[in-house]
């Protein structure tokens, strides 16, 4: 198993470009997530997704978009990227939510700056 | 909402042991995780206790829960420089969501 992979693993965007972060996982989980992590913030939840075809808004959801069309993907979309979206993202999957010591794993993240 | 507060860095010497805090707010929280992340990586759990525990040991981890106090603490024994590293707290919610702590960078010295 490749487990959660994250592309691209670093990015440069001018202010009010587009472009989509990918995530993808081979382990069948139910369960993704987008985080952001800022120095001294920790990690916020942007969005996150149950299963396929359902979605909903984390603590930070605005300038983000997700869909999850299938199993394995779920891409991050910033439409008119701002300085403020300069970040490191990470994904994260698990199997189901809530179950006892479920798990979360992470991708190697994704580095974002917006000049 | 959930709160996770932590203390933002630690420095120990190899071997000795490191002790890092972390304090929750959600009295309802039903696991307590920690996470390690090493440098321009993603991160990784460590352990983590179920709210109805006090103490999980796991080889040279421990990790000790004080429900009243909302305080959460691991111990790590004997620390070797790959321990170096942010270590993350984080509560699982009523609403199964995981709220993360700010994170504390412990650099070991060799």
């Amino acid at each position: 198993n490749a487990g959660v992979t994250q592309t691209p693993k670093f990015q440069v965007l001018k202010t009010g470009q587009s472009m989509t972060l990918q995530c993808a996982q081979d382990m069948n989980h139910e369960y993704m997530s987008w985080y952001r992590q800022d120095p001294g913030m920790g990690l916020r939840l942007i969005h996150y997704s149950v299963g396929a075809g359902i979605t909903d808004q984390g603590e930070v959801p605005n300038g983000y978009n997700v869909s999850r069309s299938t199993t394995e993907d779920f891409p991050l979309r910033l439409l008119s990227a701002a300085p403020s979206q300069t970040s490191v993202y990470f994904c994260a999957s698990s199997y189901r939510l809530g179950l006892a010591g479920d798990t979360q794993y992470f991708g190697p993240g994704t580095r974002l700056t917006v000049l | 909402g959930e709160d996770v507060e932590q203390s933002l860095f630690l420095s120990v010497r190899e071997g000795d042991s490191s002790v890092i805090n972390c304090t929750y707010t959600d009295s309802s929280s039903t696991y307590l995780y920690w996470y390690k992340q090493e440098p321009g990586a993603g991160l990784q759990l460590l352990t983590y206790i179920f709210s109805n525990m006090d103490m999980k040991q796991d080889q040279r981890l421990t990790v000790l829960l004080n429900k009243k106090d909302k305080h959460l603490s691991l111990r790590i024994a004997d620390t070797q420089t790959g321990d170096s590293a942010i270590y993350f707290c984080a509560e699982k919610g009523r609403n199964n969501r995981l709220a993360f702590g700010k994170g504390n960078q412990v650099v070991v010295i060799p």
